[in-house]
């Protein structure tokens, strides 16, 4: 069974310039999740879809905006982008229901310069 | 606001000292706790999901342990192979519909040959 997938591996943009980020989940899962983990920092909460909806979104500003498709596929945009947004960007997926793990892909690293 | 604190930052074993990692969390009622493995530049890997207070896992060389105030990680005769950063995460009830995971900054482990 694949895993959650992500492209591209890695990405690097101007400042100002927009970011798009994509993750294909484990097949069954309807629920997607995007973490960013800058240097030193732990995991931080950005973004939770499922069926196609947004279900909550972490303390992150609006520039930071993404969607789920039919296909429970996600995209991550990040605009106007800064130095500071610098990081891996990580994206899990999970089954329906409460009881339920998250399984990670192996992230993005984009370098804004 | 839901807390996560891992302790120690760093450790370092030689092959076959067995140790513990530390996982302290505050949340207005546990939905569940999370272990992962992740290794340097990849996404997070699952280890293990604990729910009530007193349960435990076992896998391979690790066991995790769950109490109602943290969670232990167990490694019994590590490998170098072990070496990696250790997460825990904790999904709460407060967050009502919503399971996104509130990570702590990990514990960095080398096990030296």
């Amino acid at each position: 069974e694949a895993g959650v997938t992500q492209s591209p591996t890695h990405l690097i943009k101007t400042r100002g310039q927009q970011a798009t980020l994509r993750c294909s989940p484990i097949s069954g899962h309807t629920s997607v999740y995007w973490y960013q983990q800058a240097l030193g920092l732990g995991l931080q909460f950005l973004l939770w879809y499922d069926e196609g909806e947004e279900r909550n979104r972490g303390n992150f500003p609006p520039r930071f905006s993404g969607r789920q498709f039919p296909n429970y596929s996600s995209e991550l945009n990040v605009n106007a982008l800064l130095l500071g947004d610098s990081a891996l960007y990580l994206c899990a997926s999970s089954r329906q229901g409460a009881r339920t793990e998250a399984f990670f892909g192996q992230g993005t690293r984009l370098t804004v310069v | 606001e839901d807390q996560v604190t891992q302790s120690p930052e760093a450790l370092r074993l030689q092959e076959g000292e067995s140790s513990s990692l530390n996982c302290s969390y505050t949340v207005s009622g546990l939905r569940g706790l999370f272990w992962y493995r992740q290794d340097p530049g990849k996404g997070p890997e699952f280890l293990f999901t604990l729910y009530s207070a007193g349960e435990e896992k076992e896998k391979e060389r690790l066991k995790a342990t769950l109490t109602k105030k943290e969670s232990f990680l167990h490694i019994t005769a590590p490998k170098p192979e072990d070496s990696a950063t250790y997460l825990c995460a904790v999904q709460s009830l407060s967050s009502g519909s919503a399971r996104q995971l509130t990570f702590g900054s990990g514990t960095q482990l080398t096990v030296l040959p």
